[in-house]
């Protein structure tokens, strides 16, 4: 089944480490985006990429980085910057599209990461 | 930038009761979807409406979309347990990225 993998679905990082959370679409999709959720924020965007070796910030991208080396995959890394890192990450791809040619998104699981 | 709000934030109702959410945008918007996330899980994907004034139908759940293409909502006729989870409305900013309303969550008592 064609779909969006996420892993892994906890993590636990230690203050001052870097984490990178893996993100893999078998959909054929150009687009990838990463959200992050926290309680009664609804979500909020971070980085997405439409294309293969291509990246756009979003509105909360600061101590985020992200790379897009394979169709496939669009992993994000929590680097030490980001200072309240805690909080529910999900990924998501679509087919490319404008106007009323967009499609809707698909999500993964989601990773709940916290940090100790 | 555009921001896409959604009232009511929270809603209980007993089973069999109606229940309805709104969304409103500071901008016209080309589209608007709908996503449902149950507790714990992740968002799914509901419907997509495009032109002004739009109505469409899911079994108990009728969307709709504003004659001015800045408002949109949806209502869920004589709700029922499985109804239960958090409903976002959502905008495409710039024909790229979609912009999430924060969501309505929805605790439906049998």
């Amino acid at each position: 089944d064609g779909g969006i993998t996420q892993s892994p679905k906890y993590l636990f990082r230690k203050e001052g480490q870097n984490v990178t959370l893996s993100c893999e679409q078998n959909l054929n999709h150009d687009a990838m985006y990463w959200y992050r959720q926290d309680p009664g924020q609804g979500l909020r965007l971070i980085y997405y990429s439409q294309i293969v070796n291509d990246f756009q910030k979003g509105d909360i991208a600061e101590g985020y980085s992200v790379s897009r080396e394979k169709k496939e995959s669009f992993p994000l890394t929590v680097t030490s910057a980001q200072k309240n890192p805690t909080a529910f990450y999900l990924c998501a791809s679509s087919s490319s599209g404008t106007g009323a040619n967009n499609y809707g998104y698909t999500f993964g699981s989601g990773t709940r990461l916290t940090v100790v | 930038g555009q921001q896409v709000m959604q009232i009511p934030q929270y809603q209980h109702v007993q089973e069999g009761e109606d229940f309805t959410t709104y969304c409103n945008s500071s901008t016209t918007l080309s589209n608007i979807q709908w996503y449902k996330q149950r507790p714990g899980g992740h968002p799914v994907f509901l419907i997509q409406l495009v032109k002004s004034g739009e109505v469409k139908k899911q079994k108990r759940l009728t969307f709709q979309f504003g004659e001015a293409k800045k408002n949109s909502s949806l209502h869920i006729t004589a709700t029922q347990t499985t109804d239960v989870g958090t409903y976002f409305c959502a905008g495409y900013r710039g024909y790229s990225t979609l912009t999430f309303g924060k969501g309505t969550m929805l605790l439906v008592s049998p």
